[in-house]
């Protein structure tokens, strides 16, 4: 059953750059099986995809965040990442890591961690 | 990008009855839906998928129909750990997935 578990700092200065593990277990991100995504949650703007990443090493990003937005992964860590450029107060959330596949959508998830940007 | 917009923003239910969720899209999603229960503090967790396919472990009181642009989460007889938000969200047309704003079930 593979699990998901983000890290990252809990508060972000605005204009800083935000920065989130995502590290997986009981699969490995190497295979096809998921894209590996981050989705975030804030109360102004819902849920909301920012985009995500292929074994192969393919990304795909929301539009709207494409501009500031890089994900990567790390097959010797079994982990993948999220680095959003510029914070705002606008980027305070709770960042998801979860699985998405064709078939089921999103699903495994993280538990969450929620990101405040503020100085 | 394709609008998610779910109704009602609040349904109020007593337990033992039953709750109807409904989700439109702005344009035609074909049967690439899924409906996502969250409760506070805690993650979205998968409920339906395919519009109408039930996730592992999803009690049989959960079903989903629908098929383009409107859809319906039905849940037949509520109990108590039900009374959550639940959320829908299209896959078809990518990027971005979006998700619906949401349904606040709540005990009548």
């Amino acid at each position: 059953q593979v699990q998901l578990q983000e890290s990252g700092p809990g508060l972000v200065k605005p204009s800083q750059t935000l920065s989130l593990t995502c590290t997986v277990s009981g699969g490995s991100i190497s295979t096809g099986a998921y894209y590996w995504s981050w989705i975030r949650q804030s109360p102004g703007k819902g849920l909301e995809w920012i985009g995500h990443i292929y074994y192969s090493g393919n990304t795909y990003y929301n539009p709207s965040l494409k501009s500031r937005v890089l994900i990567s992964g790390d097959t010797s860590k079994n982990l993948f990442s999220l680095k959003v450029n510029s914070v705002t107060a606008a980027d305070t959330a709770v960042y998801y890591c979860a699985g998405w596949a064709e078939t089921t959508s999103f699903d495994p998830w993280g538990q969450g961690t929620l990101v405040t940007v503020s100085s | 990008e394709i609008v998610m917009t779910q109704s009602p923003v609040t349904l109020s239910v007593s337990p033992g009855e039953r709750a109807t969720l409904s989700c439109r899209a702005s344009q035609s999603v074909r049967r690439n839906l899924a409906w996502y229960q969250q409760k506070p503090g805690q993650a979205p967790r998968l409920l339906i998928y395919g519009a109408s396919t039930r996730a592992t472990g999803i009690p049989a009181r959960f079903s989903g129909s629908g098929s383009g642009t409107e859809f319906t989460l039905t849940i037949s007889s509520l109990q108590s750990e039900d009374f959550a938000l639940y959320y829908c969200q299209q896959y078809n047309n990518w990027p971005p997935y979006t998700f619906g704003q949401g349904t606040k079930l709540e005990i009548k």
